[in-house]
């Protein structure tokens, strides 16, 4: 089926440190997502993405987190600076359309380790 | 409280047995899907639903919106249904899901 690529699967950085989660989401989808897990807990939502803007964003967006999707190229969430309670696995995924019926499609995800 | 509750939140089967999960919503569901996660982190989609079911091969799913609740039924269970089993409620505008905690299900032969 669709695949959505996400690149690192696992980085780890010092506390302070700016750092880039990238996604290659499904080739012809136009909505994208972030999402976040701590490890053992459920996933929860950070934001979502379409034409170029933020469409919706969750308590758990802080200010030091952007997106963007330049180009047509990968989707990304940025951090900077990182704290140690943004440690977990971010999934990304990516959609055909927005609201209603449709079908999310997830990446593996990418683990943060922020020491 | 959880907005969506999941049950329950472990689950041991034996090979070939059958089970069900369920999933409680305190939100205006309007669709809802569920999710295996594999012991590496990977969420495969199993199911996208509208209010009705939906069948997969020895999966089988079910969601009713009037009385706010999902479930999905496992039948004839093999060791690779071993993961974490999440469902997920959308209950408005741009595709936020609210996802429930997961049940873990560990198969054995």
């Amino acid at each position: 089926g669709p695949k959505v690529l996400q690149i690192p699967s696992h980085q780890i950085i010092d506390m302070g440190q700016m750092v880039t989660l990238n996604c290659d989401p499904v080739s012809n989808h136009l909505y994208f997502y972030w999402y976040k897990q701590i490890l053992g807990q459920q996933m929860e939502f950070l934001v979502n993405f379409y034409n170029g803007k933020v469409m919706e964003k969750s308590k758990l967006f802080k200010d030091q987190f952007s997106v963007e999707r330049p180009d047509g190229s990968y989707f990304t969430l940025k951090i900077q600076p990182t704290a140690l309670e943004d440690s977990a696995v971010y999934f990304c995924a990516s959609s055909s359309t927005g609201g209603s019926q449709n079908t999310l499609y997830f990446g593996a995800g990418t683990r943060l380790s922020v020491l | 409280g959880d907005k969506v509750k999941q049950s329950p939140s472990a689950l041991s089967l034996q090979e070939g047995t059958n089970s069900a999960l369920r999933c409680n919503f305190s939100i205006a569901a309007t669709t809802v899907q569920w999710f295996l996660q594999n012991p590496r982190g990977s969420l495969m989609n199993l199911f996208y639903l509208v209010p009705g079911t939906k069948e997969n091969g020895r999966l089988k799913s079910a969601f009713d919106s009037k009385e706010s609740y999902s479930t999905l039924h496992i039948r004839d269970a093999q060791l690779e249904d071993s993961g974490t089993y999440f469902c997920a409620a959308e209950g408005g505008s741009n595709a936020k899901l609210t996802f429930g905690k997961g049940t873990k299900l560990s198969v054995k032969s």
